[in-house]
């Protein structure tokens, strides 16, 4: 079945400081790929997305590339802020398995100042 | 309007109660998902409805029972819960054409119910 693995945090970081968070997928069609991320207290947020192959989906100045051939969608950031403190997600979806999303574990992040 | 609206925010309630959670959505969204997360995991599908049809079940206890009375609404009636029920409750929805439509399907999430079972 269709998975999708993220590194286990949590992830801590001082303010500034670059962020990446790996994220892998197995899948049996053709997924779209998306990371969501859940402040304290809220429900989900989509962050950013990529339906293709190379294809590079940037917000807030978080940025992923959707790679085929390693089957990954990393996420990456510069320079965070305290404020980026929060859950991320990364999920996939195949349109033919009923728009269905598959979500990887969660990695939580802590900004510290 | 982007926003996907639910109430209560918070619930708490005895085993033997009856409560529903609501949400709703005017993004002319037709497809409608309940979402139950538990603390620290990710959120895991409970029911879609498309086209105000329920379409997938995910082998959800019978306590748990959805309803969507029109295209903007979806509720979640619940009846006899059990602690183990605890958790926030999320309802999504997307233009889910499925087999149609855009190439992707984004879906948009409200900021959940938080339901305590006593």
């Amino acid at each position: 079945g269709d998975s999708v693995t993220q590194m286990e945090g949590p992830v801590t970081l001082s303010e500034e400081a670059f962020l990446t968070i790996n994220c892998t997928y197995t899948a049996t069609g053709y997924p779209s790929l998306f990371w969501y991320v859940q402040y304290p207290g809220e429900g989900l947020q989509l962050l950013l997305k990529a339906t293709k192959a190379d294809d590079k989906g940037s917000n807030k100045g978080f940025e992923a590339t959707y790679r085929k051939e390693t089957t990954s969608f990393h996420l990456e950031k510069g320079s965070v802020q305290v404020s980026d403190s929060a859950v991320y997600f990364c999920a996939l979806m195949i349109k033919a398995a009923g728009n269905k999303l598959t979500f990887g574990g969660g990695t939580r992040v802590l900004v510290k100042p | 309007d982007t926003e996907v609206t639910q109430t209560p925010k918070h619930l708490v309630m005895g085993m033997t109660n009856k409560k529903s959670l609501k949400c709703e959505q005017h993004m002319g969204h037709r497809a409608m998902y309940w979402y139950k997360q538990k603390a620290k995991k990710p959120p895991e599908l409970m029911f879609v409805y498309s086209y105000e049809k329920l379409s997938i079940n995910e082998s959800v206890p019978s306590r748990f029972s959805p309803e969507c009375p029109n295209s903007s609404l979806l509720n979640l009636h619940l009846h006899a819960l059990q602690p183990e029920d605890s958790a926030l409750y999320l309802c999504a929805s997307n233009d889910g054409t499925f087999g149609g439509g855009s190439t992707y399907n984004e879906q948009f999430f409200g900021p959940g119910t938080r339901l305590t079972v006593l």
